[in-house]
């Protein structure tokens, strides 16, 4: 089974203050990705990764910063965290080398900005 | 980019009823679909995978049906049971060749199946 944890599952971070949120895999995907999941709005995605060392943009990247320093590991980062980032992060990973088969999701990060 | 719009947003059945929820996308360059289901508080569930070769998917208790002409794709639980209450994601991806395995989701149905 494919297993993808993230890390910390709940986080209560204050406005101003910087926020990591940890991501690993043991799939051994290239793909790596964050979304945010906030009420009426599905699941946005903030930056992917193709492997080691690679971060990309996605739809809505502003305030975050990615970072992919091996092949199991992707973490978010919110230099200055602010309330309207509080929400629920997924991380997800995925292998669409050879056509597109899966992605696989972790359990989710709560995090509140206070 | 890709828009994906996802209806209804709220969908109350009763049991043994069918249910249907339904997203339009806008990318015809679009090739990859998948259905997600989300109970509360937990991490998204896939349900199916469809390959746009493919109109007409069937899983247990469920059918999804792909309209590339129309750029729609159905979800259709035939007899709904209240363990079927949760989030319904649609998501997207295009095959552009880069390989990305970006999606891009709707917003999401909530379903509730009533005894």
């Amino acid at each position: 089974e494919a297993a993808v944890t993230q890390s910390p599952r709940n986080k209560v971070a204050v406005t101003g203050g910087k926020v990591t949120l940890s991501c690993n895999q043991t799939n051994n995907h290239n793909n790596m990705y964050w979304y945010r999941q906030d009420t009426g709005h599905g699941l946005r995605l903030i930056h992917y990764s193709y492997g080691a060392g690679s971060t990309e943009k996605g739809d809505i990247p502003d305030g975050y910063k990615a970072s992919r320093p091996s092949q199991e590991n992707f973490s978010l980062i919110l230099e200055l965290a602010t309330p309207s980032q509080t929400s629920v992060y997924f991380c997800a990973s995925g292998d669409a080398g050879q056509g597109f088969t899966e992605v696989f999701f972790g359990k989710g990060t709560r995090l509140t900005v206070v | 980019g890709e828009q994906v719009e996802q209806r209804p947003p709220h969908l109350s059945v009763r049991e043994g009823d069918s249910a249907v929820i339904t997203c339009t996308y806008t990318d015809p360059n679009s090739y990859y679909f998948f259905w997600y289901k989300q109970e509360p508080g937990a991490s998204l569930q896939l349900l199916m995978k469809v390959f746009s070769s493919t109109e007409i998917n069937e899983g247990q208790g469920f059918t999804v049906l792909l309209n590339k002409k129309d750029k729609r794709l159905s979800l259709n639980l035939t007899a709904a049971h209240p363990g079927d209450s949760a989030a319904y994601f649609c998501a997207v991806s295009a095959d552009t060749g880069a390989n990305t395995g970006k999606l891009t989701f709707g917003h999401g149905t909530i379903l509730r199946v009533h005894p």
